[in-house]
């Protein structure tokens, strides 16, 4: 079972609103991942949690806030966002995030649109 | 700063017909992804190469890691309009303990019947 799953589908969201993107996977993977991405290009790393702790943060604005409450689960925790913050949130997880372990599994994604 | 250079952007061919996408860099990667993303979608997965100048198969797509691991390429033989979607391929960077994939910038492929 390679299956990264996420809740939201679909999001609009005010510039005002408080939301939280959801993100789960059952395969024992430590390492996971989130992506930010715009129509046809390449996801933009956003964080990565190794072993539950927070072990990269790529710049973020302060408005996109990331937890794992546990080696399954990821949330995105989202506040004030700007209607250019709209995109394609896409997790990930991989085995480890140690070299020889690579190969990460995507979710299919949550379109978030800010009004 | 790695960077992969993926060619071409835009792709629109005919069902039947053959193509390549190659991925090239300046830097050593320890392993190389190909994935494919449909509309609306996550990526998935296609194939990882490791071994300088190894070959892998998928049915109708042939992936190829460069000798000197610096460059890849994927063959489709007898595109299907199934094909359609965008190709991304992400090297990993033996060097960095992070997991951090570096993506080329990805082919929108497009097969029509």
């Amino acid at each position: 079972d390679t299956e990264v799953t996420q809740t939201p589908k679909h999001l609009v969201m005010g510039m005002t609103n408080k939301k939280s993107l959801k993100c789960e996977q059952h395969m024992g993977h430590r390492a996971m991942y989130w992506y930010k991405q715009k129509a046809k290009k390449p996801p933009e790393l956003m964080f990565v949690y190794s072993y539950e702790k927070l072990s990269i943060n790529e710049s973020v604005p302060s408005r996109f806030s990331p937890e794992c409450p546990n080696s399954s689960l990821l949330n995105l925790h989202l506040h004030a966002l700007q209607p250019e913050d709209s995109a394609l949130y896409l997790c990930a997880s991989s085995i480890t995030g140690l070299a020889g372990n690579y190969e990460q599994y995507f979710g299919p994604g949550t379109r978030l649109t800010v009004t | 700063t790695q960077l992969l250079e993926q060619s071409p952007q835009f792709l629109s061919i005919q069902e039947g017909e053959n193509l390549t996408v190659y991925c090239n860099s300046s830097s050593v990667f320890s392993s190389l992804q190909w994935y494919r993303q449909e509309p609306g979608e996550g990526p998935v997965l296609l194939v990882t190469v490791v071994t300088g100048g190894e070959v892998k198969k998928l049915k109708r797509l042939t992936f190829q890691f460069g000798d000197a691991r610096k460059d890849s390429s994927l063959h489709i033989t007898a595109a299907q309009p199934g094909d359609t979607g965008l190709y991304l391929c992400a090297g990993a960077s033996g060097s960095s303990n992070t997991g951090k994939l570096i993506f080329g910038q990805g082919t929108t492929l497009q097969v029509k019947p």
